[in-house]
């Protein structure tokens, strides 16, 4: 059973508003990820980080920023929420156990986002 | 860079028969490959994943896939079909440079309907 949690599970904000989506893990997990993901369609890659104060943008570009100040927390945040900043975002986390292993990437349960 | 693509947006089976979800990859060094299962509202759940220590992958509730190098393909199969299987099925690459992977590619997915 995977322990990756994100808040809040639904958010509902006006234009202009500064957010931020938690996502913890208690699995001490070094590498974790955030993905968007439109309404039927694949999840994209935003942002990465292999460990406490590593972040790394992914394959889409993203108007939001991460931290990871602690091993088990990975925020994001987004400035001012626009319309096209509604979304599905979903947070995961992984281990690294060396090469062929086989990286799973755990998922929490996403965040639906509705920017007015 | 890798890619993923899923063959159908949308499969329709009946309860009780064979399910089979295609994927075919692009990736130039070996791949690693996962099958993924969402279920409304819910984050992604790891039915099974390919690491080369075998051809054929058996995962969870019954579902099977077999990579195959020379089609480039990872499809996922079930002998038969069971109401509990509607959901979306996303299927993903992820490659290996330096410390680990940097995140998964997914396809677009497939919405699997089962028909009573």
């Amino acid at each position: 059973e995977a322990d990756i949690y994100q808040t809040p599970r639904y958010l509902v904000i006006g234009t202009g508003k500064k957010i931020t989506l938690e996502c913890s893990q208690t699995m001490g997990h070094d590498k974790m990820y955030w993905y968007q993901q439109d309404p039927g369609m694949e999840l994209h890659l935003i942002h990465y980080s292999y460990g406490v104060n590593s972040t790394e943008k992914g394959d889409l570009s993203s108007e939001s920023t991460v931290s990871r100040i602690r091993t088990e927390h990975f925020p994001l945040t987004l400035e001012s929420a626009r319309p096209s900043h509604t979304s599905q975002y979903l947070c995961a986390s992984s281990e690294y156990k060396g090469q062929g292993a086989g990286e799973t990437q755990y998922f929490g349960p996403g965040t639906r986002l509705l920017v007015l | 860079a890798q890619s993923v693509t899923q063959l159908g947006s949308h499969v329709s089976v009946s309860e009780g028969a064979l399910v089979l979800l295609r994927c075919n990859y692009s990736s130039s060094v070996p791949p690693y490959l996962f099958w993924y299962v969402q279920y409304p509202n819910q984050g992604l759940q790891l039915l099974l994943k390919y690491t080369s220590a075998a051809t054929l992958v058996k995962g969870i509730n019954g579902f099977e896939a077999e990579f195959k190098k020379s089609e480039t393909s990872f499809h996922l199969t079930k002998p038969s079909a069971h109401m509990s299987d509607a959901a979306e099925y996303f299927c993903a690459v992820s490659v290996y440079s330096g410390g680990g992977a940097d995140g998964l590619t997914f396809g677009k997915g497939t919405h699997l309907i089962i028909q009573p």
